[in-house]
């Protein structure tokens, strides 16, 4: 069966440094789909990016960059110079290549709190 | 640009009473969803709708329905509220392409049950 799991519960930083969110998961399919969602105060859960398992090339967008690693089974998700705006719950998911059954899992979240 | 939109937004409820929470999307979606979120335990999928006409049970069905209308609606239904089932619920879909898997999400729906 497939798991995701966010060992950091919350996370709270100073604005300007940078932070790292883990986010380590288990599945026996050797194709798969990895997320990040990120849950600001309103409440609205908004798509950040989707990995598939043939790519490991790590991702920057702006101030956003994830790290993939097959051998540690990890997807990490680094903010630089956070600013309070990124202040959410950040959901790492996963979802198996079964045709026609795009389910996620999610992990239990990452509750992180930028300090101005 | 609706997208998924989900009523009512905030419901009370006495144990023991029913209600259904209504999703509806209009981007031609054939997967629909419904997840809760519960402090602590992340969102967990309750029952989902590969396409028109087919419902599963995902990892927590005990005490729900629901119903695949058409290709646009999937309605929740409680039908003897209890407690337990005070949570956020949110109802997504999918996009179409398989290889994305990108759920869109409604806004949520915070129910208490007293």
């Amino acid at each position: 069966a497939q798991k995701v799991t966010q060992a950091q519960t919350e996370i709270s930083v100073v604005e300007k440094e940078d932070v790292t969110l883990d986010c380590v998961y288990e599945t026996r399919d050797t194709t798969y789909y990895l997320f990040w969602y990120k849950q600001p105060p309103s409440g609205e859960l908004v798509f950040l990016i989707r990995r598939n398992s043939f790519d490991e090339q790590n991702e920057i967008s702006g101030r956003y960059s994830w790290n993939f690693q097959k051998s540690t089974s990890s997807f990490n998700f680094t903010i630089t110079a956070s600013q309070v705006v990124d202040s959410a719950v950040y959901f790492c998911a996963l979802r198996e290549s079964n045709f026609g059954n795009e389910k996620l899992t999610f992990g239990t979240g990452t509750r992180l709190t930028i300090i101005p | 640009n609706a997208g998924v939109t989900q009523t009512p937004k905030f419901q009370v409820l006495k144990t023991g009473q029913s209600m259904t929470l209504q999703c509806a999307q209009d981007m031609n979606h054939n997967s629909m969803y419904w997840y809760r979120q519960d402090p602590g335990m992340g969102l967990r999928l309750i029952y989902y709708s590969a396409s028109e006409g087919t419902t599963d049970k995902g990892e927590v069905p005990n005490g729900y329905n629901v119903s695949r209308l058409n290709k646009r609606e999937f309605s929740l239904r409680l039908e003897s509220a209890a407690p337990s089932q005070t949570s956020v619920y949110f109802c997504a879909s999918n996009i179409e392409e398989v290889d994305t898997g990108e759920l869109f999400f409604g806004e949520g729906s915070r129910l208490t049950v007293l």
